[in-house]
């Protein structure tokens, strides 16, 4: 099964604070996407790339940046952290983005921003 | 923008009954729908895929899918207290570029 790797695992912040969350897949797939889960929410997609130095724009990208730096690392920024982004952020991988976009997720990195 | 319903949002079913749960699209371009699960405390994990109409079986779990109503169902024979977990349904229109919205999703108990 594709490995999907999530860092911090858990972090708090300070409104106002910069957060860097990390991902890395060592699966060669050429999809990777950033979803936030909120309860009553469900999954939102934030940002996704196919490919280093592409970057997509998703459903609630406000608040966010993203870089993908080589294929395999994607990392989530947030430059003014707000109370409104605590949540549970997964990063998630698939090989390609039509009908075989099955995604691999990663553990999950949990914000409080306080 | 695409959204993806499902329904219940919760349902409880005694061990060894019959769970069914529901999920609609709104975007009439989807042509893929995926179930993902999700214990508590881990990571969603795909479940089934369907991509064409009709009916699906793996083991315990079957998914119908109807094209014509953007209508997809998961159906949990004999359910087992490990099926208890979130289940969620997500959806994606054709390409290469296509992204995958997901549904709420379905709580689902399994009572022992």
């Amino acid at each position: 099964e594709a490995a999907v790797t999530q860092s911090p695992r858990n972090k708090v912040t300070v409104t106002g604070g910069n957060v860097t969350l990390s991902c890395r897949q060592t699966n060669s797939h050429n999809y990777m996407y950033w979803y936030r889960q909120d309860t009553g929410h469900g999954l939102r997609l934030i940002h996704y790339s196919y490919g280093a130095g592409n970057l997509q724009i998703g459903d609630v990208p406000d608040g966010y940046k993203a870089t993908r730096t080589t294929q395999e690392d994607f990392f989530l920024l947030l430059e003014l952290a707000s109370p409104s982004q605590t949540s549970l952020y997964f990063c998630a991988s698939s090989r390609q983005g039509n009908s075989g976009n099955t995604l691999y997720f990663g553990e999950g990195s949990r914000l409080i921003v306080v | 923008q695409q959204k993806v319903q499902q329904s219940p949002e919760s349902l409880i079913v005694p061990e060894g009954g019959m769970a069914s749960l529901n999920c609609t699209s709104s975007d009439r371009n989807v042509d893929y729908f995926w179930w993902y699960r999700q214990h508590s405390g881990k990571s969603p994990k795909m479940l089934m895929s369907i991509f064409s109409n009709g009916e699906k079986e793996e083991g315990r779990f079957t998914v119908h899918l109807n094209k014509a109503s953007l209508h997809t169902s998961l159906h949990i024979r004999d359910s087992q207290p490990s099926d208890s977990a979130l289940y969620l349904c997500a959806a994606s229109r054709g390409g290469s570029n296509a992204k995958l919205t997901f549904g709420k999703g379905t709580k689902l108990s399994v009572k022992s």
